[in-house]
């Protein structure tokens, strides 16, 4: 079975600072892996996935993931955090077999600090 | 632009009387999903669409019911809403499954 685990519930950044939150993932087929944003009283925003090729997959507003198959890991990234990137961010998984769900880790709320 | 359309974006209903949720998407997608998403927690896939086969969640409760009348439109029915019904319920997209999730704006279901 396949699975997310975000660590940290909670991250907070200084605007400008660079913003690392942490998806890993348990799957035994190679997954489909993506990043949703979730503003206040709003539905989920596709930041970016992977699905095959580059590892390296960039997504907008400036968020950029890497999936490295050795380390289970699918973490997003973004150099300089702003005031608007204060969301909460869902990391997700799928995989080409069985049923086609996509499962959601229990997300991080990022905080930007001024 | 192509989206995915909720109506209405809050509810407000009494306890036990039913409650059609609506969503709609110009996007033409083959796949429709419904979610439920309470506070601080990730979503949970109630059942989805592809085309007009029907899939239940096994933990989905039979007090929810969906239909999907036609390729653009999909609703979520609640037959006698409970106070643990209250919660933000999201409805989703996808060209075919396996393919990203477009999600609407979501509609926010509150129970007296």
């Amino acid at each position: 079975a396949q699975s997310v685990t975000q660590l940290g519930s909670h991250v907070s950044v200084s605007e400008g600072a660079l913003v690392l939150l942490r998806c890993n993932y348990s799957s035994s087929v190679p997954p489909y892996l993506f990043w949703y944003v979730q503003y206040p009283n709003q539905g989920l925003q596709l930041l970016l996935k992977y699905t095959t090729g580059a590892t390296l997959v960039k997504g907008i507003n400036g968020f950029e993931a890497e999936f490295k198959k050795s380390e289970t890991s699918f973490h997003l990234t973004k150099p300089s955090a702003h005031m608007s990137d204060a969301a909460e961010y869902f990391c997700a998984v799928t995989i080409l077999t069985g049923a086609n769900n996509l499962f959601f880790g229990t997300g991080t709320r990022l905080t930007v600090i001024p | 632009d192509a989206m995915v359309i909720q109506n209405p974006r809050y509810q407000v209903t009494q306890f036990g009387k039913p409650v059609t949720l609506s969503c709609s998407q110009t996007l033409n997608h083959n796949v429709m999903y419904w979610y439920q998403q309470k506070s601080s927690q990730a979503p949970k896939l109630l059942f989805h669409y592809y085309d007009k086969d029907f899939n239940n969640e096994a933990d989905t409760p039979d007090n929810f019911q969906s239909r999907r009348p036609n390729t653009s439109f999909c609703f979520l029915d609640i037959r006698s809403p409970g106070l643990g019904d209250a919660a933000m319920y999201l409805c989703a997209t996808s060209r075919d499954p396996y393919y990203e999730q477009y999600f609407g704006p979501g509609t926010r279901l509150t129970v007296t």
